[in-house]
């Protein structure tokens, strides 16, 4: 039972360009969140999608946008790349109605 | 507001020492805490959780961790800690303001194991 799957694992982007991280959750999740993870800070909550609709949206600008397609994965969207958005993206997915995300090994983004 | 508080950014234990990792939380209403495990280079895993009831809650590699309302306090134990416990760990709160979707984490505290 495969977990949670993101890809690409590392990602090199210029300031200013656009990048897609995509997630495909647990079999069996229908929730999925994103989570950004600073070098030496704990995960920040950005987004979570469910039945394809962005459905609670943490502290992130408008430059972070995300999708969910009708087979439960995801992608996020981040535009305008600034140095401060070099980070490792978390995809965590769940089934709705219970607690207790199951994680993915991450995107680490680099943005020079 | 809602934060989470890890005072101990790094911690050093031998192998079969006992350990416990801090964990302080703010939070306006009953939270939902989790104590999650990151190895280098991996994702998140969850070790345990704490919605309701008994406050001693067990998870998995023999870690539990107690909730103390009074203290605002959720600190992780393991009586006995083996060389792959060396992790960093992370304490998350979550609940009915915020959604448990939306988890507050804390900065971490980075394990380090010697023989």
């Amino acid at each position: 039972d495969a977990g949670v799957t993101q890809s690409p694992t590392h990602l090199i982007k210029t300031r200013g360009q656009q990048v897609t991280l995509r997630c495909s959750p647990k079999s069996g999740h229908d929730t999925v969140s994103w989570y950004q993870q600073a070098l030496g800070q704990g995960p920040q909550f950005i987004f979570q999608y469910y039945e394809e609709e962005e459905r609670q949206r943490g502290n992130f600008p408008d430059r972070f946008s995300g999708h969910q397609f009708p087979n439960y994965s995801s992608e996020l969207n981040v535009n305008a790349l600034l140095l401060g958005d070099s980070a490792l993206y978390l995809c965590a997915s769940r089934l709705a109605g219970l607690h207790g995300y199951t994680f993915g090994s991450g995107t680490r983004l680099t943005v020079v | 507001a809602q934060s989470v508080t890890q005072p101990d950014i790094h911690i050093t234990v031998s192998e079969g020492a006992s350990l416990e990792l801090r964990c302080n939380y703010s939070y306006g209403a009953t939270p939902y805490l989790f104590w999650y495990v990151q190895s280098p280079g991996q994702g998140l895993q969850l070790l345990l959780k704490y919605f309701s009831g008994d406050t001693l809650v067990q998870g998995i590699k023999g870690f539990e961790a107690e909730f103390k309302r009074s203290q605002s306090s959720f600190n992780l134990r393991k009586p006995s800690v083996h060389w792959s416990d060396a992790a960093e760990y992370f304490c998350a709160v979550g609940g009915p303001l915020t959604g448990a979707n939306n988890l507050f984490f804390g900065t971490g505290t980075r394990l380090t194991v010697i023989p």
